[in-house]
């Protein structure tokens, strides 16, 4: 069984698009996160969610809307996606805040033209 | 700013060499995480170490943890092929995000 599953894996889209990313995890956990990693493979957070309430907002821009319908979801949406928007996202999840490992998912590879 | 720099940026090695990589990171932690990240997969989790313990062991990895330093270190021994991936230090902070490093790219040739 999957622990985080996020889809799709790959997304391709054209600059001025709206698009979703959806992320599902099954243990249990109360707070989930989004990250950033760019072609350099730096990994950045950009939301984190306990019990479905938004706790950390990196300077995101607001083209990105995090949503949390339950604690098991964390859903991403993107809207007028820019160039500078490719990147591979990653949905974790931990049981905690901070002081147990994370969970990560696969990945969603985006790319803008 | 980045928390966490790792070092070396990128490593190669023979297969049963022992893999050496180290962190610093720049603010007080409470634990420090390692990760591995094989190529275009998600992170894994490989060990945590409490800021009150030196160093830990898990199977062939051994991390320390020098918080004088402000530095960690992961070593990986008798490497084999399989190994051969990207290794990140973390340390969490408010709210539970995980400040990462920059990574360590690790080839470990056959």
């Amino acid at each position: 069984d999957t622990a985080v599953s996020q889809t799709p894996k790959y997304l391709v889209t054209q600059m001025g698009n709206d698009k979703s990313i959806k992320c599902e995890q099954n243990l249990g956990h109360d707070t989930m996160y989004w990250y950033k990693q760019d072609s350099k493979k730096f990994l950045k957070i950009m939301f984190s969610y306990n019990n479905k309430e938004l706790i950390i907002n990196e300077t995101v821009p607001n083209r990105f809307s995090p949503k949390s319908p339950d604690k098991a979801h964390l859903n991403l949406h993107i809207n007028s996606l820019e160039l500078g928007d490719s990147a591979v996202y990653f949905c974790a999840s931990s049981p905690g805040t901070g002081d147990t490992e994370a969970f990560f998912g696969q990945g969603t590879r985006l790319t803008v033209v | 700013s980045q928390q966490g720099e790792e070092d070396p940026q990128a490593l190669s090695i023979q297969e049963g060499e022992n893999a050496t990589m180290n962190c610093s990171y720049k603010t007080s932690i409470n634990n420090l995480q390692w990760y591995r990240q094989n190529s275009g997969r998600g992170l894994v989790h490989l060990i945590l170490i409490r800021s009150n313990e030196r160093e830990k062991h898990s199977g062939r990895l051994r991390v320390t943890l020098d918080t004088s330093k402000k530095s960690s270190s992961l070593l990986i021994t008798a490497s084999r092929a399989a190994d051969t991936a990207s290794y990140f230090c973390a340390s969490p902070h408010q709210g539970g995000k995980l400040i990462f490093g920059q990574g360590t790219e690790l080839s470990v040739k056959p």
